[in-house]
């Protein structure tokens, strides 16, 4: 079935440095692609999303592009601030970009930024 | 304009029993999705309903069960409730049959003791 891996966190950087979360996923079709972000005390809100191959997702300074051929969505920040810490989840919509699609989200990426 | 509301908070329960949650979705929104989030994992999928009727649902028990009632809003049923059903309940709304985002509530903690 369909699936999405993505890099073991917790993952702690310092302010200002260069951000890369992983993420790979299994899927028949055509999905749609997202970043999750949850924030401390608060309910996932969508990142950004790409929904077909070589599609760049941007938001906030981050970027993902959609890659067919390896089959990734990494997730990349050229400088975090403190306010980016918090649980990053990658996740696919199979049947496409469609509000009728089940999103399949992998297991999360916790991410700490120190000032 | 409101978001997905969920209500409550936060439940106890113990072995056994039966639960209810509910979700609002966000104004206009016509179609509701939920999803199990245990401690440290990604959300699973669990149903979801538009038009009053379960269009698709995930690999979850009979033990659940779900509503979505006139007014779009939705229930989430627990029957015989296990410690492993432990867990952030989320709701998530979006707009039926369109290219449309899902729009997450708060989620409903729910612990079985």
């Amino acid at each position: 079935g369909n699936s999405v891996t993505q890099m073991e966190g917790p993952v702690t950087l310092s302010e200002e440095a260069f951000l890369t979360i992983n993420c790979t996923y299994t899927a028949t079709g055509y999905p749609s692609l997202f970043w999750y972000v949850q924030y401390p005390g608060e309910g996932l809100q969508l990142l950004l999303k790409a929904t077909k191959a070589d599609d760049k997702g941007s938001n906030k300074g981050f970027e993902a592009t959609y890659r067919k051929e390896t089959t990734s969505f990494h997730l990349e920040k050229g400088s975090v601030q403190v306010s980016d810490s918090a649980v990053y989840f990658c996740a696919l919509s199979e049947g496409g970009y469609s509000s009728a699609s089940k999103i399949i989200f992998g297991s999360g990426t916790r991410l700490s930024i120190r000032p | 304009d409101a978001g997905v509301t969920q209500s409550p908070t936060h439940l106890i329960k113990t072995r056994g029993q039966q639960v209810t949650l509910r979700c609002s979705p966000k104004s206009g929104h016509d179609t509701v999705s939920w999803y199990q989030q245990a401690l440290g994992q990604g959300p699973q999928f669990i149903f979801q309903y538009y038009e009053e009727e379960e269009r698709q649902r995930g690999n979850f028990p009979d033990r659940f069960s779900g509503h979505q009632f006139p007014n779009y809003s939705s229930e989430l049923n627990v029957n015989a409730l296990l410690l492993g059903d432990s867990a952030l309940y989320l709701c998530a709304s979006s707009l039926g049959d369109r290219e449309a985002e899902q729009f997450f509530g708060p989620g409903t903690r729910l612990t079985v003791l």
